[in-house]
This record gives structure tokens, C-alpha cells and sequence, in this order.
């Protein structure tokens, strides 16, 4: 049975640094480009970033690029996203996603961007 | 990047009646080497991670009602919920997964009337 499981959120200050771990079971990530994805309060689902299979490759949305960097360790099969800069518009649910269009998901972790 | 516009953006549906949700793309999602539209669908309800319902446009997920079907090709893009169940309360997106980014529709809020 798969497993996909979300961590690392938390309630940071404006400017300061957080990351977020995915840990999975029960798939082989190494065959799957794996993203991460965000909904903020009262709002629709936003894809932040994606990260190729050997994790040599890697995009960003707009809002993010520059201070989010994803990255994975298919030895682990974990993903993490390195969140720096952080600002009040990032406060969201995050929720990592195995390969697009996603069936498996993490149950999301929270990131609180307040002061 | 591709813009995934959903209509409406909120509708009330009697029980048992028929549910229809739009969805159109800025450009094609239709990839004419394998006749393929990379257009999902998903079922979004408070508390829950997205659930995938529909693929390719039209492929049900395993396990997926058959209530839920995906119609569409190109630009235009339909979910149809035939006959509403109250579990079927939920937000809808539809997303396309024909280039990076994989943008996803704003939303359609399904409630019971």
C-alpha cells in the first residue's frame, strides 16, 4: 500500500527559513517526477515546484522561484522543498504529489508565515 | 504558461440530478502523436488531500464512481457528475499536465440544493 506522508510545517516569521520533508512507502519514487503543490486559506490549488526523476532537473512557479528549492533523495524515497525568504503569501496547506496528473498525495503540512 | 479557466464557479444540484462542471484551456492539451488530452480532474473535500477522478480527459481512476465521467478534447473540457450523491460535496478542479507548469482550473464548488 502506498504511502505518502507530509512534514516539516510550522509557523515561521517573515524572512526567516523552513523545509519541508515527503516521505513515501510502497512505490519507487525513482520512476516518478514528484512535486509540490500548496492551497493557502480559501483558496484553490497552486503548483509550486517539480523535480525531475534523477532530481537533475527542477521548476518553479513564479511566486516562488528563487527561494524555494526542491530536491529528493531516491535512495530514501524522500522529497523535500528548502523554503527561504519567506513571506506572508506563502502561508498555506503544502501537500507533495507523486508524478502529474497526481493519485497519490501527502495529507499535507501547514506553513504559517505570521509575525 | 497554459490558463485553466473553470465555469462556474459555484453550483446547487438537487440530489440525483445532473451535475456539470467546464473547464477551458488557453491552448491545446490535445497531443496529436498519441491523440492523448492531458487533462485531469480532481475532487477536493475539507481535510482531505485532491483525489483524482478523471485522466486523459476521459479515463476514470480506479475506483471512481461511474457516475463521474470527462468528456472534451483540445480547449474544452466537461466533468459530468450524472446523478449527485451527498458525498459528492466538494470543490473540483481540473488541471493540465501537457507542460510545466501543471496549472490547475480556480475551482468549482458543488453543493446540494
Amino acid at each position: 500500500q502506498v504511502q505518502v506522508v507530509d512534514s516539516g510545517g510550522g509557523v515561521v516569521h517573515p524572512g526567516r527559513s523552513l523545509r519541508l520533508s515527503c516521505a513515501t512507502s510502497g512505490l519507487n519514487i525513482s520512476k516518478f517526477a514528484m512535486h509540490w503543490v500548496r492551497q493557502a486559506p480559501g483558496k484553490g490549488l497552486e503548483w509550486v515546484a517539480v523535480v525531475s526523476l534523477n532530481g537533475t532537473r527542477t521548476e518553479y512557479a513564479d511566486s516562488v522561484k528563487g527561494r524555494f528549492t526542491i530536491f529528493r533523495d531516491n535512495s530514501k524515497n524522500t522529497l523535500h522543498l528548502q523554503m527561504d525568504s519567506l513571506r506572508f503569501e506563502d502561508t498555506a496547506l503544502y501537500y507533495c504529489a507523486v508524478a502529474s496528473p497526481t493519485r497519490h498525495w501527502g495529507q499535507g503540512t501547514l506553513v504559517t508565515v505570521s509575525s | 504558461d497554459i490558463v485553466m479557466t473553470q465555469s462556474p464557479d459555484s453550483l446547487a444540484v438537487s440530489l440525483g440530478e445532473r451535475a456539470t462542471i467546464n473547464c477551458r484551456s488557453s491552448q491545446s492539451l490535445l497531443y496529436t502523436s498519441n491523440n492523448k488530452n492531458y487533462l485531469a480532474w480532481y475532487q477536493k473535500k475539507p481535510g482531505q488531500p485532491p483525489k483524482l477522478l478523471i485522466y486523459w480527459a476521459s479515463t476514470r481512476d480506479s475506483g471512481v464512481p461511474d457516475r463521474f465521467s470527462g468528456s472534451g478534447s483540445g480547449t474544452d473540457f466537461t466533468l459530468t457528475i450524472s446523478t449527485l450523491q451527498a458525498e459528492d460535496v466538494a470543490v473540483y478542479y481540473c488541471q493540465q499536465y501537457f507542460s510545466i507548469p501543471p496549472t490547475f482550473g480556480g475551482g468549482t464548488k458543488v453543493e446540494i440544493k
